[in-house]
């Protein structure tokens, strides 16, 4: 299993500002995954952060927007740049277990980030 | 047409009740079903995951996949306060690959 924290785990934050969310894990883990949770949507994937490369970004989503930082195995940062209310949501710091002796690779989830921009 | 649609709810049950929690999907490429579990400022924690087709049961909790309508359930009985919590599916094609969401169905147990 994997545990994750994330700071902060709320803020609200003026138009046109940037906020950078931190995320913890308590192990090494290859690939972390950044969503956001917005009312009433599915969990959208925003990018996975490989440790040593560039983010890959989803669609509709890009690097200018949300700039991701993975200095090592256990850390990662996702910035909200440039912020709008349409940023408001949660956004969410994930792992995957793998192993190729493992039929499923477990996804965990941090506790989230929610953010409010007026 | 999403690829997976699931109705986000509320669904309010009287404690002891059984719950049916559904998903439907598109893609037919999608071997791996899953179930999530949020409670209200916590991460998603995977409850169940299925393999193909079939049933699994794990305690009062039973995930069944029927590939062949594209549409997987979750069945909890004696449901309890605890279950309330917001139920999300999800599938992918892979073990090892990243799973596409539903939107979550919220569940309201009341005593």
């Amino acid at each position: 299993s994997a545990v994750i924290s994330q700071k902060p785990s709320r803020d609200i934050c003026q138009r046109g500002t940037s906020l950078t969310i931190q995320c913890q894990v308590d192990s090494q883990v290859t690939m972390m995954f950044w969503y956001r949770q917005q009312p009433g949507q599915s969990l959208t994937l925003i990018a996975t952060a490989n440790q040593g490369s560039e983010a890959t970004y989803e669609s509709g989503f890009v690097i200018d927007k949300f700039p991701i930082s993975r200095p090592n195995l256990t850390f990662s940062t996702l910035t909200v740049s440039n912020m709008s209310p349409e940023d408001s949501s949660i956004y969410l710091c994930s792992v995957k277990t793998s192993g190729i002796r493992r039929p499923y690779n477990e996804q965990f989830f941090g506790p989230g980030t929610r953010l409010t921009v007026l | 047409q999403k690829e997976v649609e699931q109705d986000p709810g509320p669904l309010s049950v009287p404690e002891g009740a059984i719950v049916s929690l559904n998903c439907t999907y598109s893609n037919s490429a999608f071997q791996y079903f899953m179930w999530y579990r949020q409670y209200s400022r916590k991460g998603p924690e995977l409850l169940m995951y299925t393999y193909s087709s079939g049933n699994k049961e794990d305690g009062r909790f039973t995930a069944q996949v029927d590939k062949s309508s594209k549409y997987i359930s979750l069945f909890i009985r004696d449901s309890q306060p605890s279950d309330s919590a917001t139920y999300l599916c999800a599938m992918s094609p892979g073990g090892s690959y990243i799973p596409t969401f539903g939107r979550g169905t919220s569940l309201i147990v009341h005593p």
